[in-house]
């Protein structure tokens, strides 16, 4: 089974629009974290937001919000008030428990409309 | 730097020939990852370095890859006999804290 899914290969969202990109884990380790990355063109990874399993409160960052959903196992990420520059490659990410190696999505490109 | 630095940023080789990608992380990370992305895929775990640690390297698809650790710092990752299912962005990552992961720009490897 995939350890992370990401069913959006592509998305669109008009300027100023808030957009939603989908994720869903799968681990039955009871302590995880979860990540999300932006990839642009350059192909660096930029880290985003993260959320703890046990953390109580939804992650935020600036416009980043992350819809933390611990019994559906989905953790969506919320752009707020999108920018051209918000146009790249996001993907989903997890860590189980103490173990280093991160689950990566196969990623959702987003484009910004003008 | 201040951030981490891979080279070459793009390279075209032919199959069979060896290659070098290098990674230098950012200065005090102690942990350092490799990891690969091919076209339409996510991310791919190849080797784990921590600290003085042997490295895992339990996901390298082959044994025609290998990394190296030099001094705890610049990492080496080599393909030998190159082919052309090895094309594919090489990202290398590194961390002090346990999720502080800050990834390289990557290595667009293609094998013709």
């Amino acid at each position: 089974a995939q350890k992370i899914t990401q069913t959006q290969p592509g998305m669109f969202v008009q300027e100023k629009e808030a957009v939603t990109l989908d994720c869903t884990y799968d681990t039955s380790d009871p302590s995880y974290g979860l990540f999300w990355y932006k990839q642009p063109s350059s192909g660096e990874m930029i880290f985003l937001i993260y959320q703890g399993s046990y953390d109580q409160q939804n992650a935020t960052e600036g416009r980043y919000s992350l819809n933390f959903q611990k019994a559906r196992k989905s953790a969506n990420l919320v752009i707020s008030a999108s920018h051209l520059g918000d146009s790249a490659m996001y993907f989903c990410a997890m860590r189980e428990g103490m173990l280093y190696q991160f689950y990566f999505g196969t990623g959702t490109s987003l484009t910004v409309i003008p | 730097g201040a951030g981490v630095s891979q080279s070459p940023s793009n390279k075209v080789t032919e199959k069979g020939k060896d290659v070098e990608l290098r990674c230098d992380p950012i200065s005090g990370h102690t942990a350092l990852y490799w990891y690969r992305q091919s076209l339409g895929q996510g991310l791919e775990f190849l080797i784990y370095f921590q600290g003085n640690s042997a490295p895992d390297k339990s996901g390298l698809p082959s044994d025609r890859f290998s990394a190296e650790r030099t001094g705890g710092s610049v990492s080496t990752l080599t393909i030998q006999r190159t082919q052309q299912e090895d094309s594919a962005v090489y990202l290398c990552a590194s961390s002090l804290v346990r999720w502080g992961y800050t990834f390289g720009s990557g290595t667009r490897l293609t094998v013709v």
